[in-house]
């Protein structure tokens, strides 16, 4: 299986800080890596697919880059509705996986 | 817009089969993947598997002797079921909708949480 680690774990910011979030696979995932943002009580929601395109009504301030092993999640402008834990997802092969999550908390 | 609904018991017995069903709505069923995932209370995020609309599946290989899933194109609906049910596989069942093309998980349902408990 692919490993996903994410750093940090957990991050305290104020709103209008720029936040970057790191995703490292154990192997070689070329451009396979999305995005979600979960709020607690529901359902993980879609941000970035392939390593860096922004999906459908996602706001702009949201941008993700990396290639092969590294990547980054970055939030350009944190806005109150943004806290929340994101995580990382490989989708180059099966089994799927997942990092353990990044929460981002008020300051 | 695509909408996923799933149903099922939310308690069940230690050694029993947990079974879900995850309605899909507002779009066809066909030509994607889908996706079960599960999230254990304040944990993270276990991908279990996938089923295509033609009906060939994909497991974890940490739960594939207990998991089977399978869809009905008929009823837009597809299940999952694990077996031997022990108190860590308590958890909130997704159901997902994955695309062929992208990869991208892009369509959740709201998720329902299932005990393991005598």
């Amino acid at each position: 299986d692919i490993q996903m680690t994410q750093s940090p774990s957990s991050l305290s910011a104020s709103v209008g800080d720029r936040v970057t979030i790191t995703c490292r696979a154990s192997q070689n995932i070329f451009s396979y890596l999305n995005w979600y943002q979960q709020k607690p009580g529901k359902a993980p929601k879609l941000l970035i697919y392939s390593t860096s395109s922004l999906q459908g009504g996602v706001p702009s301030r949201f941008s993700g880059s990396g290639s092969g092993t590294d990547f980054t999640l970055t939030i350009s402008s944190l806005q109150p509705e943004d806290f929340a834990t994101y995580y990382c997802q490989q989708s180059f092969s099966t089994p799927r996986t997942f990092g353990q999550g990044t929460k981002v908390e008020i300051k | 817009q695509v909408q996923l609904q799933e149903s099922g018991p939310g308690l069940v017995k230690p050694s029993e089969t947990l079974s879900l069903t995850c309605t899909v709505s507002g779009d066809s069923i066909n030509n994607y993947y889908w996706t079960w995932i599960r999230q254990p209370p304040g944990k993270g995020l276990e991908w279990i598997g996938f089923i295509y609309s033609s009906g060939s599946t994909n497991y974890n290989p940490s739960l594939k002797s207990r998991v089977t899933i399978s869809i009905d194109t008929s009823k837009s609906q597809f299940s999952l079921k694990l077996s031997s049910v022990t108190a860590p596989d308590t958890a909130v069942y997704y159901c997902a909708r994955q695309s062929v093309n992208s990869q991208k998980i892009d369509s959740w349902g709201q998720g329902t949480l299932v005990t393991v408990s005598s």
